[in-house]
């Protein structure tokens, strides 16, 4: 039974560039949330994902979007990057809607603005 | 005030001791709690969730919720020095967005 999985694993970008993070939940869930990580804190919520609609959202810019497909697979895009934006992105997955479940972890990917 | 409350640490317990990890949350209308451990460059793991005032334990993990207070607590029993990380407290009501706190780091001396 997979996890979740998140590609690519680490990511090099310069300033002003856009980059997208993919993100494939854990098998029977249909929640999809993304969390940026900063080193020293705790994740910080992006937005989360259901029915293909964004549903929650975290004080991020509109910098920040995403998508969620019908296969509940997702994806995180980002524009203009900033050396702020360096950090460690997350994705998680939760069942049934995801109210008051459980949220399981990707590995991350690790973005890097140069 | 933060919403969900952790001491950063460090927290050193000797190997063998219990280690006791505390959270405290503002939204009292919060219904879930979950506690989640994180190796350094890893990305979080859950450990236990709690839903109901009282204990809950699996293997050497207790966790212990007080909504009255609003307060969750995590004990590790007979702490071992893999189980040196950061220990995140999480928190959730309903379809509303998961907050985390800032995570307690935890050192098991051998």
């Amino acid at each position: 039974d997979a996890g979740v999985t998140q590609s690519p694993t680490h990511l090099i970008k310069t300033r002003g560039q856009q980059v997208t993070l993919r993100c494939s939940p854990k098998s029977g869930h249909d929640t999809v949330s993304w969390y940026q990580q900063a080193l020293g804190q705790g994740p910080q919520f992006i937005f989360q994902y259901y029915e293909e609609e964004e549903r929650q959202r975290g004080n991020f810019p509109d910098r920040f979007s995403g998508h969620q497909f019908p296969n509940y697979s997702s994806e995180l895009n980002v524009n203009a990057l900033l050396l702020g934006d360096s950090a460690l992105y997350l994705c998680a997955s939760s069942e049934r809607g995801g109210s008051n479940q459980p949220q399981h972890f990707g590995d991350g990917t690790r973005l890097s603005i140069l | 005030q933060k919403e969900v409350e952790q001491n950063s640490g460090p927290l050193s317990v000797p190997e063998g001791a219990i280690a006791s990890l505390n959270c405290t949350y503002s939204d009292r209308g919060s219904q879930s709690f979950f506690w989640y451990r994180q190796y350094s460059g890893k990305s979080p793991e859950l450990i236990m969730f709690i839903y109901s005032n009282g204990d809950k334990e699996d293997g050497r993990f207790t966790a212990q919720l007080n909504k009255a207070s609003q307060y969750v607590s995590l004990l590790i029993r007979d702490s071992q020095p893999s189980d040196s990380a950061t220990y995140l407290c999480a928190v959730l009501r309903g379809y509303q967005k998961v907050t985390f706190g800032i995570g307690t780091k935890l050192q098991v001396i051998p």
